[in-house]
């Protein structure tokens, strides 16, 4: 079936640095552009980054640009996230999500994993 | 940037009863790129509705959307109890996607 996974996120201190992964199954990978999508404790949600089904195109939000880089490797239907230089308004769980062909509305979504930035 | 603003942010009814949920943008949406997600405690969202009136694969048809331009509307004919949760609209138009804050739907 359609799934995606994530793993990798825990907690980190302030300045530190952290790789996410997420692991898509069920679904032609690079037919979807792949999206990081966060949610702070107890607050909405905020697109962060996209990816290209290629990875040859990738966009940042304002927060996150200069400090956090999206991946992929198509040939092990892996997403991935550098975040760097993290801050305490980073904490979130963080998901990953497909956007088929670029129509930038999300589905599937993975089941998110935490990252706490926190001294 | 477009702005999403929801109303409202909590909706109290009753499982049976129709709900109405709007959400405005701050700019024209083009090509109604318009979605709407529900989310419930310690799940992922799921898709619910795009290009403003679309329902996902395995929606039920007691969801729908409808709405143009700035305003939008997400109805749910017949509350069912799975129903109650957290619903989300989402411009997805042009970067960056922005989302709105969220209305709660809670059982009255």
């Amino acid at each position: 079936q359609v799934q995606l996974v994530e793993s990798g996120g825990g907690l980190v201190t302030p300045g530190g640095s952290l790789r996410l992964s997420c692991t898509a199954s069920g679904f032609t990978f690079t037919d979807y552009y792949m999206n990081w999508i966060r949610q702070a404790p107890g607050k909405g949600l905020e697109w962060l980054s996209y990816i290209s089904g290629s990875g040859s195109t990738n966009y940042y939000a304002d927060s996150v640009k200069g400090r956090f880089t999206i991946s992929r490797d198509n040939a092990k239907n892996s997403l991935y996230l550098q975040m760097n230089n993290l801050r305490a308004e980073d904490t979130a769980v963080y998901y990953c999500a497909g956007a088929y062909q670029g129509y930038m509305h999300f589905d599937p979504w993975g089941q998110g994993t935490l990252v706490t930035v926190s001294s | 940037e477009i702005v999403v603003t929801q109303s409202p942010d909590t909706l109290s009814l009753s499982p049976g009863e129709r709900a109405t949920l709007s959400c405005r943008a701050s700019q024209t949406v083009t090509s109604n790129y318009l979605a709407w997600y529900h989310q419930k405690p310690g799940q992922a969202p799921r898709l619910l509705i795009y290009g403003a009136s679309s329902r996902a694969t395995g929606i039920p048809d007691r969801f729908s959307g409808s709405g143009s331009g700035t305003d939008f509307t997400l109805t749910i004919s017949r509350l069912e109890p799975e129903d109650f949760a957290v619903y989300y609209c989402q411009f997805y138009g042009s970067s960056p996607y922005t989302f709105g804050q969220g209305t709660k739907l809670e059982i009255k």
